[in-house]
């Protein structure tokens, strides 16, 4: 069974400063793995998509990288903003069963103007 | 519509009632999910429509819940005599797999801004 972890559960940092969330995953058998934003209240928002045979994907601050044979996912926030502040949440597509999502509990970052 | 939708954003509702609740996909997307967010539980898989097959139903906790997807686009999730235990923040998400030539791993999961369940 997948299982999938965030590391730290919470994390507050000062404005500006460069970050990394962390998500680790004990089958690497995967499709891909997507990195979502949730606001308080909210629902997910996509922030990026690692196919299994690629290495990292980039989208203006945020790079994501993926290192599937240790079973690892890095989420890296550049020049963070009090804009920046939710939950970051991991999940991945196994390459077994139905096309779900398994998800992380999550990490709760808190920038601070 | 540009994005899922979700009806209603909340509901509350006595226990032992029944709830619905509602989900538009977007539009072209051939896969619906159904996910459910409580505190203890984080995020978790609930029902997986895809195409015309027959759904996975591998994620509902118990028989006193259903889904339906109607003509392939909408779907409505049921809860029969809701239990207190239900409340929780229900969300759907579509994606476009089942496309011919879509590669697995390029399948992204869209999701709606969720319904909260309260059930008193």
């Amino acid at each position: 069974k997948q299982e999938v972890t965030q590391i730290p559960a919470a994390l507050s940092v000062p404005e500006g400063e460069n970050l990394v969330l962390n998500c680790s995953f004990t089958d690497s058998a995967i499709y891909n793995l997507q990195w979502f934003r949730q606001d308080p209240g909210k629902g997910l928002t996509s922030l990026l998509l690692i196919q299994s045979s690629q290495r990292e994907q980039t989208s203006g601050r945020l790079n994501a990288s993926l290192d599937k044979s240790s079973g690892r996912s890095t989420l890296y926030i550049a020049a963070s903003q009090p804009g920046d502040s939710a939950t970051y949440l991991c999940a991945v597509i196994s390459n077994f069963g139905n096309e779900k999502l398994t998800f992380g509990t999550g990490t709760r970052l808190t920038i601070i103007p | 519509g540009a994005g899922v939708s979700q009806s209603p954003s909340n509901k509350v509702t006595e226990k032992g009632k029944d709830v619905e609740l509602r989900c538009d996909p977007i539009s072209g997307h051939t896969a619906l999910y159904w996910y459910r967010q409580s505190l203890g539980q984080g995020l978790e898989f609930l029902i997986y429509f895809q195409g015309n097959s027959a759904p996975d139903k591998s994620g509902l906790p118990s028989d006193r819940f259903s889904a339906e997807r109607t003509g392939g686009s909408v779907s409505t999730l049921t809860i029969q005599r809701t239990q207190q235990e239900d409340s929780a923040v229900y969300l759907c998400a579509s994606s476009v797999r089942g496309r011919q030539g879509l590669p697995l791993g390029t399948i992204e999961q869209f999701f709606g801004p969720g319904t909260r369940l309260t059930v008193l």
